[in-house]
């Protein structure tokens, strides 16, 4: 089955910096890929994702890059501000007859004011 | 549109005891999810829905019971608690678009 890597698992960065978010994934067939960020007690929310068929998306200060050749993507986040802290997840979606939705282990962002 | 809500929010089981956690979308989604998540481990599916009248095991869905009770409200049972059973569970639904989206979660501990 698919299997999702992500790093770092902490990610401390001042405001205003940016931060990198790395993910790879196994499985070649594997053709949509969703972040989602998950405030304290909350659930996961979707805040981008990419198909197979496009490099790069950006939403404002959020960008996401897909090397489909190399099997990883990455979220990019600009500016960063104290409200960006959270939990943030990759995900990778098989082509298969039901949306299974792999999930990477996180990554637990802190912007330091 | 309230989206995905889930109850209860918070529950305390005694290991052997039974209860259903309840989960209704109103974005008109085929597809409902139940997940469990815990530290180091991400999000585990445990069961799914395609569509209404359908379900599959995930990955994790020992313990557990499922029933699509109509298009918009999916529900995760536990027969009989274990500690092993003790997790945050969250629902979420997708249409025909990929995306998923999820409900705020229910935070369980059994003891």
């Amino acid at each position: 089955g698919e299997n999702v890597e992500q790093h770092p698992s902490t990610l401390s960065v001042q405001e205003g910096d940016s931060a990198v978010i790395k993910c790879t994934y196994s499985d070649s067939a594997s053709n949509y890929f969703p972040w989602y960020k998950q405030e304290l007690g909350k659930g996961p929310q979707l805040i981008i994702d990419i198909r197979s068929n496009v490099g790069e998306k950006k939403d404002q200060r959020i960008a996401v890059t897909l090397n489909k050749t190399a099997k990883h993507f990455s979220l990019h986040i600009t500016e960063t501000q104290p409200e960006d802290s959270a939990v943030y997840f990759c995900a990778a979606k098989m082509i298969s007859g039901y949306q299974k939705v792999t999930f990477g282990t996180g990554t637990k962002l802190q912007v330091i004011p | 549109n309230a989206g995905v809500t889930q109850t209860p929010k918070f529950q305390v089981l005694k290991t052997g005891q039974s209860m259903t956690l309840q989960c209704a979308q109103d974005m008109n989604h085929n597809s409902m999810y139940w997940y469990r998540q815990d530290p180091g481990r991400g999000l585990r599916l445990i069961y799914y829905s395609a569509s209404e009248g359908t379900t599959d095991k995930g990955e994790v869905p020992n313990g557990y019971n499922v029933s699509r009770l109509n298009k918009r409200e999916f529900s995760l049972r536990l027969e009989s608690a274990a500690p092993s059973q003790t997790s945050v569970y969250f629902c979420a639904s997708s249409g025909d678009v990929w995306a998923q989206y999820f409900g705020p979660g229910t935070r369980l501990l059994v003891l």
